[in-house]
């Protein structure tokens, strides 16, 4: 069975900071993985999509990187701003069959101080 | 484009009583996934239905069922509600190579 861990579960730093997320799953046959942001009370932001064959994505001042093979996903936020507070949710999907729905860690909490 | 949709946005009820949540996916999209998130319990998959069929459900009891009509809308049916199923309901569309796309969300509290 599939497991998803995000650490840490939560952050706090100044406005400005680059930082990083983790995440790590315990099995490597993963078709995708999905980085979400979550504002409270809300639905789930979809930030970066990583297929099992790629290494990483980036959209604007974000980086997501996959090692399939360690079972290991980092997003990268640069020079962070107080509107980048919000959970951030890591997500894998199994490669076929009945395994294709989203497998969540539990999330990181951010909050970046102005 | 429109996005993901769900109704209502809240649906307050009393224990013992049937919720029924409705999901409507992007056009086009033939896969319709019910996750529930629970107070400290994070994201849980519920059931996904895929061309009118379920294919595929979490570990969660009989009373959590649903359906998926012909215009590939969903309907996610709790029935005997218990005070634990108090949650944000998300529901999410796919297509086949891309992304799950999430709908806003239905809170349900039970009373």
């Amino acid at each position: 069975k599939q497991e998803v861990t995000q650490i840490p579960a939560a952050l706090s730093v100044p406005e400005g900071e680059n930082l990083v997320l983790n995440c790590s799953f315990t099995d490597s046959a993963i078709y995708n993985l999905q980085w979400f942001r979550q504002d409270p009370g809300k639905g789930l932001t979809s930030l970066l999509l990583i297929q099992s064959s790629q290494r990483e994505q980036t959209s604007g001042r974000l980086n997501a990187s996959l090692d399939k093979s360690s079972g290991r996903s980092t997003l990268y936020i640069a020079a962070s701003q107080p509107g980048d507070s919000a959970t951030y949710l890591c997500a894998v999907r199994g490669p076929s069959g009945s395994a294709r729905q989203l497998t969540f860690g539990s999330g990181t909490q951010l909050t970046v101080l102005p | 484009e429109a996005g993901v949709t769900q109704s209502p946005t809240h649906l307050i009820k009393t224990r013992g009583q049937q919720a029924t949540l409705r999901c409507s996916p992007i056009s086009g999209h033939t896969s319709v996934y019910w996750y529930q998130q629970a107070l400290g319990l994070g994201l849980q998959f519920l059931l996904w239905y895929d061309e009118g069929e379920e294919r595929n459900r979490g570990n969660f009891p009989p009373r959590f069922s649903g359906r998926q009509f012909p215009n590939y809308s969903s309907e996610l049916n709790v029935n005997a509600l218990e005070l634990e199923d108090s949650a944000l309901y998300l529901c999410a569309s796919y297509l086949v190579g891309y992304e799950q796309y999430f709908g806003p969300g239905t809170r349900l509290t039970v009373t």
